[in-house]
């Protein structure tokens, strides 16, 4: 199957600080990704919807100011989550594919925010 | 926000057993998806089901859809102990069109003891 890649795996900043999480997809072409939150013993959560060449499409609710995301490619979306604070440690996931098919994971990023 | 829910949100059965885990869903859907987590980690495809589909197997598993009650089920059959893990359920929201939208049930952990 296809292979998205995300990374880092997990960091650990301190309060204030952005962190970006990057999501590739290796081999297909993604013009959408998808960033979901994850808190522990939950499930995921759509935050946004990443569109390659435009402006993401947030879910009600998620600060755009807050979770920034960009598409510069068709391989590549990121996420960067500004001043940072403890709220915001989560499990962040990336997730690509075509419409009405499966959808591919990245791993996962483990954001721990000290 | 989340689609649907899923029973139980914990399972605890011995290997060799079967292990079956519901979902249910509030809108119509183009198809429904399964996919497991392991601690920590990315989401693994399982299996799709679509709107005008019944029922589908692959390999030990075996997923049913109820359009009428908005509902699915996953059977796992002689589970092993490498089937812990978390189990979602995952619907493509009718009308979504090509976003590839895709909205994830509460989730049910399984526990399958050696």
């Amino acid at each position: 199957g296809a292979v998205v890649s995300q990374h880092p795996s997990w960091v650990i900043c301190k309060s204030g600080t952005s962190v970006k999480i990057e999501c590739r997809s290796l081999d297909f072409q993604a013009t959408t990704m998808f960033w979901y939150r994850q808190f522990p013993k939950q499930s995921l959560m759509l935050m946004a919807t990443s569109n390659e060449g435009s402006k993401a499409t947030y879910e009600q609710g998620v600060e755009k100011d807050k979770f920034l995301i960009n598409h510069a490619s068709l391989t590549l979306s990121t996420l960067t989550v500004t001043s940072a604070h403890p709220e915001d440690s989560s499990f962040y996931i990336c997730r690509a594919g075509p419409p009405n098919t499966e959808a591919f994971f990245g791993q996962g990023t483990r954001l721990t925010v000290v | 926000s989340q689609q649907g829910e899923e029973d139980p949100q914990a399972l605890s059965i011995q290997e060799g057993e079967n292990a079956t885990m519901n979902c249910s869903y509030k809108t119509s859907i183009n198809n429904l998806q399964w996919y497991r987590q392991n601690s920590g980690r990315g989401l693994v495809h399982l299996i799709l089901i679509r709107s005008n589909e019944r029922e589908k197997h692959s390999g030990r598993l075996r997923v049913t859809l109820d359009t009428s009650k908005k509902s699915s089920s996953l059977l796992i059959t002689a589970s092993r102990a490498a089937d812990t893990a978390s189990y979602f359920c995952a619907t493509v929201p009718e009308g979504s069109g090509n976003t590839g939208k895709l909205i994830f049930g509460q989730g049910t952990t399984l526990q399958v003891k050696p």
